[in-house]
């Protein structure tokens, strides 16, 4: 699986909308985008997943550049309770391979 | 409501101990794993199924042992327990692999100690 790049924390005001990006220059085009974020020490949770097009779910928009090498997750209005490490995770779209998690991003939401 | 449940959530037990995590799901999952996640090091993967009777190795198994006989079900089992085993452990389910179906629903958590 492709390896991918996240910065190590973002700040954000409560209400405004948080952009994070990921790097995965190397990604293959069988390979899906998956966003997860951690809460601290909670399971980590499913957020969103994308192959090239952008998607948006009830939490979030996945942004995916053309060349597929950078996406960006954003969350339309942030709250504190969205405070979180948040994962990029690069993978193929099926069979088995292992969710790879890297150190994420530390998402700050402050009042 | 769906969820995955692990017990104990809390552990401190001694070297040499065989011990057992379980984790259970109730959404009918097919794919089950289990993480361990350390300071620095991440979420690590340690034995992933496939299905009932089907087990594999994940980026870290030695020391732990798994058993899927009922689908729902998926122990983890540290026969000889150590120090360096002393970790947040998570159980995750998902329906499958592909797409959506890899949405991986995660436990709450087992906070391992071993003196």
């Amino acid at each position: 699986d492709a390896k991918t790049t996240q910065p190590p924390s973002m700040d954000c005001a409560e209400g405004r909308a948080a952009n994070l990006p990921c790097n995965h220059s190397t990604i293959s085009g069988n390979e899906y985008v998956y966003w997860y974020r951690q809460i601290h020490s909670q399971g980590p949770q499913y957020i969103i997943h994308g192959l090239k097009n952008n998607e948006t779910n009830e939490m979030a928009s996945l942004i995916i550049t053309e060349d597929r090498k950078s996406s960006t997750l954003i969350l339309p209005h942030a709250t504190l309770r969205d405070t979180a490490v948040y994962y990029c995770i690069v993978r193929v779209g099926s069979g088995y391979s292992t969710l790879t998690f890297g150190k994420g991003t530390m998402l700050l939401v402050s009042p | 409501e769906a969820q995955v449940t692990q017990n104990p959530r809390y552990l401190i037990t001694v070297t040499g101990k065989k011990l057992t995590v379980t984790c259970s799901q109730n959404m009918n999952h097919e794919y089950m794993s289990w993480y361990r996640q350390d300071p620095g090091l991440g979420l690590r993967q340690i034995y992933y199924s496939m299905n009932v009777e089907v087990t594999d190795k994940g980026d870290v198994p030695e020391g732990y042992k798994v058993s899927r006989k009922e689908k729902r079900n998926f122990p983890l089992i540290l026969e000889s327990p150590s120090p360096n085993q002393t970790s947040l452990y998570f159980c995750a389910s998902s329906l499958g692999t592909s797409g959506r179906r890899y949405e991986q629903y995660f436990g709450p958590g087992t906070r391992l100690t071993v003196t």
